[in-house]
């Protein structure tokens, strides 16, 4: 079974630092973009950052570009997403999000974790 | 960045009848090479992750009940429920994917009369 399982979010103060992660089981995961998407309490979906397959070609929305870093580990299959300077607008919670298809970069988004929520709260 | 407005904000259908969602984006998504629309469809319940129902602005991902049809093309797109089951009762996202930045529309919450 295709699984995207997320670990890591919590309860940290304004400034402080958080690292996400994503564990993947039942596919290729080094064949396939990944992303993190995030979702603000009642507000809509926000795409984050996105990396390629051997983690060398990374992406970021204006917003965290700077204090967020995404990167990956294709032999323990894990996804991670580095937040630093966290501010209470990064109050969300943040889905692990798989491409649609292996073989392109602008894909839909297929498979979705459960996602871990983060509260940035002084 | 391209801006993705969805409409209405929200609709209230009764069960059986039609709901329909539009979706404009503030640039063409059409890739000319390929002539696909780089514009997908997502459903999201409560309690649960997003689900893909639509890319390619109208090709269904599977599993999703054919109910469901995705249309359009360029900036124009629409997502139609054709007979509103109550497990339908959801938020529906349009995104496009024809540039990096991946954006989403605000959504539409759908639900029942």
């Amino acid at each position: 079974e295709v699984q995207l399982v997320e670990s890591g979010g919590g309860l940290v103060q304004p400034g402080d630092s958080l690292r996400l992660s994503c564990t993947i089981s039942g596919f290729t995961f080094n064949s396939y973009w990944m992303h993190w998407v995030r979702q603000a309490p009642g507000k809509g979906l926000v795409w984050v950052s996105r990396i390629n397959t051997d983690g060398k070609t990374t992406y970021y929305a204006d917003s965290v570009k700077g204090r967020f870093t995404i990167s990956r580990d294709n032999a323990k299959k894990t996804l991670y997403l580095q937040m630093n300077s966290l501010r209470a607008e990064d109050t969300a919670v943040y889905y692990c999000v798989r491409n649609r298809y292996s073989g392109s970069y602008l894909e839909a988004f297929d498979i979705w974790g459960q996602g871990t929520m983060v509260t940035v709260s002084s | 960045d391209i801006v993705m407005t969805q409409s209405p904000d929200s609709l209230a259908v009764s069960l059986g009848e039609r709901a329909t969602i539009n979706c404009k984006s503030s640039q063409s998504v059409l890739y000319s090479s390929s002539n696909k629309n780089y514009l997908a469809w997502y459903q999201h319940k409560p309690r649960q992750p997003p689900k893909l129902l639509f890319y390619w602005a109208s090709t269904r991902e599977s599993g999703v009940p054919d109910r469901f049809s995705g249309s359009g093309s360029g900036t124009d797109f629409t997502l139609t429920i054709s007979s509103l089951q109550a497990e339908d009762v959801a938020i529906y996202y349009c995104q496009q994917y024809y540039s990096n930045s991946f954006t989403f529309g605000g959504g539409t919450k759908v639900e029942i009369k």
